[in-house]
């Protein structure tokens, strides 16, 4: 059984603060790593895809690292604002079966203190 | 477009009733799968579709059953309810199987078994 995992649960915040958070995955099969925003009373909604050893992906003030050696990808929200509080979701992609079998992280539930 | 689109919103029923959450989409998407959304469980997988006519089990099948007819609709039948499926449903399709291809989601059902 694969396991996806993300820490921390739930995190709480200052407005202005930079915070990160880490998704483990398995480190063998790769095949891509998706990130996605759940807010509140909404749906998730994709933020990154990675699919190479050492991606970066950026946008505003929230960027995505990717070791899929070591199997992990850290999210960071430079100078968070209340509009960053959500539920952020990993999500891993094996690569020896259907790639429809996607595998999601439990989350982690960011909070912004204004 | 509407993009992925579910019913009902909300629902009630009683153990051992059996009921059909409807599920469609009007991108064209290729794969479809069904997620339930438990608390502090993240979205585990419970059937996927990866064309008209071919499905598979996911993570945590038991109790429903799914049929893919045509592309756009991808129903989840609940055989007989119980108390333990008590969540909420998301409905998600996908272009592909490729590695940049994310998911869109529904906006859920939330269902009750008493």
């Amino acid at each position: 059984i694969l396991n996806v995992e993300q820490s921390p649960q739930s995190l709480h915040v200052q407005e202005g603060d930079s915070t990160n958070f880490t998704c483990s995955f398995p480190s063998s099969n790769f095949y891509a790593l998706h990130w996605y925003r759940w807010e509140t009373a909404k749906s998730p909604e994709a933020l990154f895809v990675m699919t190479l050893n050492g991606d970066e992906k950026k946008k505003g003030r929230i960027s995505a690292t990717l070791n899929t050696k070591e199997g992990y990808s850290y999210l960071y929200i430079k100078g968070s604002q209340p509009e960053d509080s959500a539920t952020y979701l990993c999500a891993f992609k094996p690569g020896y079966s259907s790639a429809s079998k996607i595998i999601f992280g439990s989350g982690t539930r960011l909070s912004i203190r204004p | 477009n509407a993009g992925v689109t579910q019913t009902p919103k909300f629902q009630v029923l009683k153990t051992g009733q059996s009921m059909t959450l409807q599920c469609a989409q009007d991108m064209n998407h290729e794969y479809m799968s069904w997620y339930r959304q438990d608390p502090g469980m993240g979205l585990r997988l419970i059937h996927y579709s990866v064309g008209a006519g071919i499905t598979d089990q996911g993570e945590v099948p038991n109790g429903y059953n799914v049929s893919r007819s045509t592309t756009e609709d991808f129903p989840l039948r609940l055989l007989s309810a119980a108390p333990s499926q008590t969540s909420v449903y998301f409905c998600a399709s996908t272009r592909g199987g490729s590695p940049r291809d994310t998911q869109y989601f529904g906006p859920g059902t939330r269902l009750t078994v008493l």
